[in-house]
């Protein structure tokens, strides 16, 4: 059965970088694409953005344009998503998801707090 | 961007209650439109993608329908598993965008 497991909760400063990793387990890992999604705290669904584990071609939402960065390792079938200078508002569950949601990761919680 | 906009924000109900959700895009989106629950502190699970496609293993109660800008969730008879938030999402463009969510309360 298909699986996506990420990594573990963080804590950054302001102006730090995080890396949440997404390893794909259970299909063809260069068949499908991986969408990112993140939650703030009592909010809703906001997607970040999508990339192709075939060709590595992406698309970013425009609000995290020049601080987000997908990429994907077809090696050991693992998804990455780096996100840059670490504002309080990007506290979130960061979620990982097969092309646009068919399923999930568990969730990765990230703080931001000086 | 696509603007999806749901309604209600929040629905109070009981088991055994038919219920309809609705999600109104801003722009035609054909019949790019899923829906999701999410149950406090989950991820979201996948109901329905396509506007009315089932997705595998989800059980028959669970129904969409439309197209174009007009979409609707429907619960044929509520379940207890089946309270927590709903989303709808469009895949039509991107930026893929989320409906704002409905959250779904036990009366």
């Amino acid at each position: 059965q298909v699986h996506l497991v990420q990594s573990g909760a963080e804590v950054k400063k302001p102006g730090a970088s995080v890396r949440v990793s997404c390893k794909a387990s259970g299909y063809t890992f260069t068949s499908y694409g991986i969408s990112w999604v993140r939650q703030a705290p009592g909010q809703g669904l906001e997607w970040m953005g999508w990339i192709s584990n075939s060709k590595g071609n992406t698309h970013y939402a425009q609000r995290l344009q020049g601080r987000l960065t997908m990429t994907t390792d077809t090696s050991t079938t693992t998804a990455f998503m780096d996100l840059r200078s670490l504002r309080p508002d990007d506290t979130a569950v960061y979620y990982c998801a097969r092309d646009s949601g068919t399923y999930w990761g568990q969730g990765t919680l990230v703080i931001v707090s000086s | 961007d696509i603007q999806l906009t749901q309604s209600p924000s929040f629905l109070s109900a009981s088991a055994g209650d038919r219920v309809t959700i609705t999600c109104r895009a801003s722009q035609d989106i054909s019949s790019y439109l899923a829906w999701y629950l999410q149950e406090p502190g989950k991820a979201p699970k996948l109901l329905i993608f396509g506007a009315s496609n089932l997705q595998s293993g989800v059980p028959s109660r669970f129904s969409g329908s439309g197209s174009g800008t007009e979409f609707s969730l429907t619960i044929s008879s509520l379940q207890p598993e089946d309270f927590g938030t709903y989303y709808c999402q469009q895949v039509n463009s991107y930026p893929i965008t989320f409906g704002q969510g409905t959250r779904l309360e036990i009366k």
